[in-house]
C-alpha cells in the first residue's frame, strides 16, 4: 500500500559531523512534505517544510531536498549538536478530496548525536 | 512551547471506561487535528475539524468521537476503553484547513494508559 517510510531507522553521528535523513514516499500526489522533530516525551515540533514545486529548501542549519523523480526527501542538518538527538518524522500531505488537511507520517528515524 | 495546550498530561484508566482529551488550538488557528502514537503504529492521523466541523476522517475508531466547540476548542472522547488504547494522543493545529497552506503546530501529548 502507499505509505511514507524512512530507510533507516537509528542514526548516530558524531557532534560537528552533518546528518543526513531519508525519507521515501509512494504517492506521486503528494504536493507538501514536512519535517518534524520529537524530542522524548514531547511533541513533534516543525523543522522546515518544501512544497512540489520546488526540489530544495534551507533554514538554519537544516536544508530539506525533494526529488519527485524517484519520490525521495531527504533532511540535511550542518554541524549536528546534542541537542539535535531526537525521532525525525517527514509527513506529507497528499492533494485533494478528504484528504485535505490531514498528514501521513513516516515512521521516523532516531538520530544520535555522539560527544 | 507550540501555543497548542492539552489537558491531562497523563491518564490512567480502566478496560471498558470512557474519558475526554482536551485541546486548545493556537490562538487564532481554526483547524484542530487528532493523532494517535503508539509503538507499533507510530503517528496516525484520526480526525480533523476546522471552525466547529469535521473536514477530514482517518483511522478513528467508531468506539472514539470528537467535536469542535465554538471557541475552537476541542475534545476527543475515547469510549469502551481496551488495552490496546494506551497509547500517546495529539493534539495539532494550524490556521487553514489546507495542511499545505502552513504547518501543523502539535501540542504536548496525553500519555493515556489503560488497564
Amino acid at each position: 500500500g502507499e505509505s511514507v517510510g524512512l530507510h533507516l531507522p537509528t542514526l548516530s553521528v558524531q557532534e560537528g559531523d552533518n546528518s543526513i535523513i531519508n525519507c521515501a514516499y509512494s504517492n506521486s500526489a503528494s504536493d507538501y512534505f514536512i519535517w518534524y522533530k520529537q524530542e522524548s516525551g514531547k511533541g513533534p515540533q516543525f523543522i522546515i517544510d518544501i512544497r512540489s514545486n520546488m526540489d530544495k529548501r534551507q533554514g538554519q542549519r537544516v536544508t530539506v531536498l525533494l526529488n519527485k523523480t524517484v519520490k525521495h526527501l531527504s533532511l540535511q542538518i550542518a554541524a549536528t549538536q546534542p541537542g539535535d538527538s531526537a525521532v525525525y518524522f517527514c509527513a506529507e500531505n497528499r492533494a485533494g478530496g478528504s484528504t485535505l488537511g490531514r498528514l501521513y507520517f513516516g515512521r521516523g528515524t532516531q538520530l544520535t548525536v555522539w560527544p | 512551547d507550540s501555543g497548542v495546550t492539552q489537558t491531562p498530561k497523563h491518564l490512567i484508566t480502566a478496560t471498558g471506561q470512557r474519558v475526554t482529551l482536551r485541546c486548545s488550538p493556537r490562538s487564532g488557528d481554526l483547524s484542530v487535528y487528532w493523532y494517535q502514537q503508539s509503538l507499533d503504529q507510530g503517528l496516525q492521523f484520526l480526525i480533523q475539524y476546522y471552525n466547529g466541523e469535521e473536514r477530514a476522517k482517518g483511522n478513528i475508531l467508531e468506539r472514539f468521537s470528537a467535536q469542535q466547540f465554538p471557541d475552537l476548542h476541542s475534545e476527543l472522547n475515547l469510549s469502551s476503553l481496551e488495552l490496546g488504547d494506551s497509547a500517546l494522543y495529539f493534539c495539532a493545529s494550524s490556521a487553514t484547513h489546507l495542511g499545505g497552506s502552513g504547518e501543523q503546530y502539535f501540542g504536548p501529548g496525553t500519555r493515556l494508559t489503560v488497564t
